[in-house]
């Protein structure tokens, strides 16, 4: 399977507590995004990657959340001191960065629940 | 303000009928806009892409309209089977100095019932 993959697929933590998550990206694709989603809402960007430099960051990613993606390959994100509030599905996408046609390609999403 | 805007948020259909999903923007400088169809517990999934100077097009039973005039597009469904249960999020993006944003709507949610 060529495509986004992400793991865990499932993390149930207590509040307090620090969770990383990991993204592989396509193998080809240069830009990789950090976005959350909530029950009945569309994802909310976080933050994203050109190679290893991380672009731009949302003001959602609150100084409990740090991305990184050191080779410019893989990414993690790691949420430190766990708050009830961050429960929500963590997605990660990848593109080429292609300046008219740039199609994101998402990966199955992390599911945080903080107990 | 950038924002994209879906309607209805939900809506229920009988297996076999047509529907009609609407999305309108003020995201600006437009670049172009996808559909997404997100199932349950899943990532998103790319259907349909549209850039300024294109006005309809198709993928299977999927048919997204755009005007950019009015910042409007559209997602019509065609003969609906039960696999098309999902949320459909209308994703627009906006060209910057350092690449591309991406502003979603909060999606319509369709449940095909037979």
């Amino acid at each position: 399977d060529t495509g986004v993959s992400q793991d865990p697929r499932h993390k149930i933590t207590k509040r307090g507590q620090n969770v990383t998550f990991r993204c592989d990206p396509i193998s080809e694709h240069n830009r990789l995004y950090w976005y959350r989603q909530t029950l009945g809402q569309g994802p909310e960007f976080l933050t994203y990657f050109q190679n290893e430099a991380q672009l731009e960051k949302s003001r959602l990613l609150s100084d409990r959340f740090s991305a990184e993606r050191p080779k410019g390959s893989f990414s993690t994100l790691e949420i430190q001191r766990t708050e009830q509030g961050d429960s929500a599905m963590y997605l990660c996408a990848s593109s080429r960065n292609l300046v008219v046609s740039d199609t994101q390609y998402f990966g199955p999403g992390t599911r945080l629940t903080v107990l | 303000k950038n924002q994209v805007e879906q309607s209805p948020q939900s809506l229920i259909i009988l297996e076999g009928k047509n529907c009609t999903l609407q999305c309108n923007y003020t995201v600006s400088p437009f670049s172009n806009l996808r559909w997404y169809k997100q199932d349950t517990g899943r990532g998103p999934v790319s259907l349909t892409i549209m850039t300024f100077s294109e006005n309809t097009k198709s993928n299977g039973r999927y048919t997204a309209t755009l005007d950019a005039d009015t910042k409007q597009s559209s997602l019509h469904i065609t003969a609906s089977q039960l696999s098309d249960s999902a949320s459909y999020i209308c994703v627009v993006t906006r060209k910057t100095a350092t690449g591309n944003q991406f502003y979603f709507g909060t999606g319509t949610s369709l449940t095909v019932i037979p």
